[in-house]
């Protein structure tokens, strides 16, 4: 138990399909991380929430897109997609989004774009 | 944020010796450092973290050592298990700064019964 709470753990959608990745953290944390992680490739940090308010987009395809509702939970809606995609999502979050910080991850959702 | 790299991509050990991973980073602003593991299949988990204005901090069964000369870390497991097969990644911050944690590729270790 992390205190960060990923649904679906595992998704497998076609190309047309919309769906959506959604993380809830219980850690009492105002930051909020959404990264990818694939293949022998380091960690890919996607966006940051800060206070619900986006901080970060690290150049990510508007097929991604995000949304924070408050500071506890953060959905990441997925459209269009390409095989390229499948990877591992992690979401995660911190005492702030800055630094200095530690980042707390849960367990990732393993996407499978067919 | 400059890059943070990791020496060895992969480390094998026998069960009961100790382990060494060690990890560079680039940003001489650098002054907060964590160590995660990630097991296969799991998000990587927080295993110990140091600021800067320390160089060794012990933690159970494991020691984070700081050189800031050369911009070095290193995370030492002593007694290693096979619980203790993962990717360990490190990650370099800059306190209070708008600088978000980046990580390197992690080295896979695996441990031998």
């Amino acid at each position: 138990e992390t205190g960060v709470t990923q649904t679906p753990r595992h998704l497998v959608m076609g190309m047309t399909n919309k769906k959506s990745l959604k993380c809830e953290q219980h850690l009492g944390h105002n930051a909020m991380y959404w990264y990818k992680q694939s293949a022998k490739k380091p960690l890919e940090l996607m966006f940051v929430y800060n206070f619900k308010e986006q901080t970060e987009n690290n150049s990510v395809p508007s097929r991604f897109s995000p949304e924070c509702p408050n500071s506890s939970h953060l959905f990441l809606h997925l459209h269009t997609l390409q095989p390229e995609d499948s990877a591992l999502y992690l979401c995660a979050s911190s005492p702030r989004g800055n630094g200095g910080n530690t980042i707390y991850f849960g367990e990732g959702s393993w996407l499978t774009v067919v | 944020g400059e890059s943070v790299g990791l020496h060895l991509p992969t480390l094998s050990v026998q069960e009961g010796d100790n382990s060494i991973i060690n990890c560079a980073y680039s940003n001489s602003a650098s002054d907060y450092f964590i160590w995660y593991k990630q097991e296969s299949g799991k998000g990587p988990q927080f295993i110990i973290d140091i600021r800067s204005n320390m160089d060794k901090r012990q933690g159970q069964r494991v020691t984070v050592l700081l050189n800031k000369t050369v911009k070095h870390l290193s995370l030492q497991i002593a007694a290693t298990q096979p619980g203790d097969s993962a990717v360990y990644f490190c990650a370099e911050n800059i306190e209070g700064g708008s600088y978000i944690p980046t990580f390197g590729r992690g080295t896979s270790l695996i441990v031998h019964p």
